[in-house]
């Protein structure tokens, strides 16, 4: 149990545009859910975290009008980055659980802005 | 805020032998969580300890839960090739408070 689902993999993306990445809870509901940006050779930088039906919680630095967080439903959370720009290319991992205890990670999306 | 800091930072091992890596932490956490992330993929967790001085095992691996609440470690017993990847440890301050710390991770390499 405790499947995290996280679309897409990766993505290469122009500059200027804006990429949707969507993390799913598949066999749980989850009212919170977060997203981490993860740089090389790195660890987990906690960017947001998603609350059902409300607004995200933002850690100090990230920018909010940036990365756009929307969690609609109990299993999806989605963060979209705006107007992407080269320096935005990270790999971004989404975390949920079940139980507010053992969190489970999705897969991971790399993007690459060019 | 609070930091975690885990070593070693890499370690190189000959395929069979036992590995250890530790977690301390300036402050106090509720959970500790330990995960493996191969590359390019999401982090797995591996060992989950929630009470102070829990020792825990899943199948090679052991983990525990420092009595101060302030470290953790995790063992691997009789390392496999497929062991290689980058350990994390992680902390929570437990129900209410779902936010996890990271540790910057230890790169296993195993030498067959």
């Amino acid at each position: 149990g405790a499947v995290v689902s996280q679309h897409p993999s990766w993505v290469i993306c122009k500059s200027g545009t804006s990429v949707k990445i969507e993390c799913r809870s598949l066999d749980f509901q989850a009212t919170t859910m977060f997203w981490y940006r993860q740089f090389p050779k790195q660890s987990l930088m906690l960017m947001a975290t998603s609350n059902e039906g409300s607004k995200a919680t933002y850690e100090q630095g990230v920018e909010k009008d940036k990365f756009l967080i929307n969690h609609a439903s109990l299993t999806l959370s989605t963060l979209t980055v705006t107007s992407a720009h080269p320096e935005d290319s990270s790999f971004y991992i989404c975390s949920a659980s079940p139980d507010g205890y053992g969190y489970t990670f999705g897969s991971g999306t790399r993007l690459t802005v060019v | 805020g609070q930091q975690l800091n885990q070593s070693p930072q890499s370690m190189f091992i000959q395929e069979g032998e036992d590995v250890s890596m530790n977690c301390t932490s300036s402050s106090i956490f509720n959970t500790w969580l330990w995960y493996k992330q191969d590359p390019g993929e999401g982090p797995v967790l591996l060992i989950a300890l929630y009470k102070a001085g829990e020792l825990t095992s899943n199948g090679r691996l052991t983990a525990q839960f420092g009595i101060t609440r302030k470290d953790s470690f995790l063992n691997i017993s009789a390392s496999i090739p497929s062991d290689v990847g980058i350990y994390f440890c992680a902390g929570s301050l437990g129900a209410g408070s779902y936010q996890l710390t990271f540790g910057k991770g230890t790169k296993l390499s195993v030498i067959p």
